[in-house]
């Protein structure tokens, strides 16, 4: 099945500075790459998608890009606020309604 | 907005014992999907429904089984409780007609197995 590894682990940044969390799927059949954030004991809620037909997304702070090549997709947040502070997933899924795969995650600390 | 709907919240039980949670998906999603989160880890994929009928089977135990009803509600039944079975239960729902897009997660139910 699909394997999603992500990293860092945790990323620690002072406010305004930019973060960048990585991840590498295995499954090139895979074609919708999502984001979520989570809080603290809350559900896990999209922040941006990208899809296999489309090399780089950007909504205000937030951006994805895709290399299908190398299967790999970063996050890019820029000009941190500390209330981007929480755990960051990225996953994975292939066609026909197939569930996400979640990368382990990582904890994003913005300083104020 | 409607969201995805979980209950119980909370729920304690014994070891041994039997557990069921209950998802409503958001109206008109078709596909419904149940995810267990440990402390500290990813979500671990449980299995999924897509109209009525199992379409993807994650990392469910035996103990555990599922299905979805008729008024597209799903229902996640867990026995012979471990305690490792303890963590947080996300079910999530998929708009009918997209085969590739958001999962939106209820709150979560969370089990702790004593």
């Amino acid at each position: 099945g699909e394997n999603v590894e992500q990293h860092p682990s945790t990323l620690s940044v002072q406010e305004g500075d930019s973060a960048v969390i990585k991840c590498t799927y295995s499954d090139s059949a895979s074609n919708y790459f999502p984001w979520y954030k989570q809080e603290l004991g809350k559900r896990p809620q999209l922040i941006i998608d990208i899809r296999s037909n489309v090399g780089e997304k950007k909504d205000q702070r937030i951006a994805v890009t895709l290399n299908k090549t190398a299967k790999h997709f970063s996050l890019h947040i820029t000009e941190t606020q500390p209330e981007d502070s929480a755990v960051y997933f990225c996953a994975a899924s292939k066609p026909g309604r197939r569930a996400l795969t979640f990368g382990s995650g990582t904890r994003l600390q913005v300083q104020p | 907005a409607a969201g995805v709907i979980q209950s119980p919240r909370h729920l304690i039980k014994e070891k041994r014992e039997t557990a069921t949670l209950k998802c409503y998906p958001i109206p008109r999603h078709d596909t419904v999907y149940w995810y267990q989160q440990g402390p500290g880890q990813d979500p671990q994929f449980l299995i999924s429904f897509y109209e009525k009928m199992q379409s993807d089977k994650g990392s469910i135990p035996d103990r555990f089984s599922a299905q979805q009803f008729s008024d597209y509600h799903s229902e996640l039944n867990m026995s012979s409780l471990e305690l490792g079975d303890s963590a947080l239960y996300f079910c999530a729902s998929r708009d009918r007609g997209v085969s590739a897009g958001e999962l939106f997660f209820g709150e979560g139910s969370r089990l702790t197995v004593l």
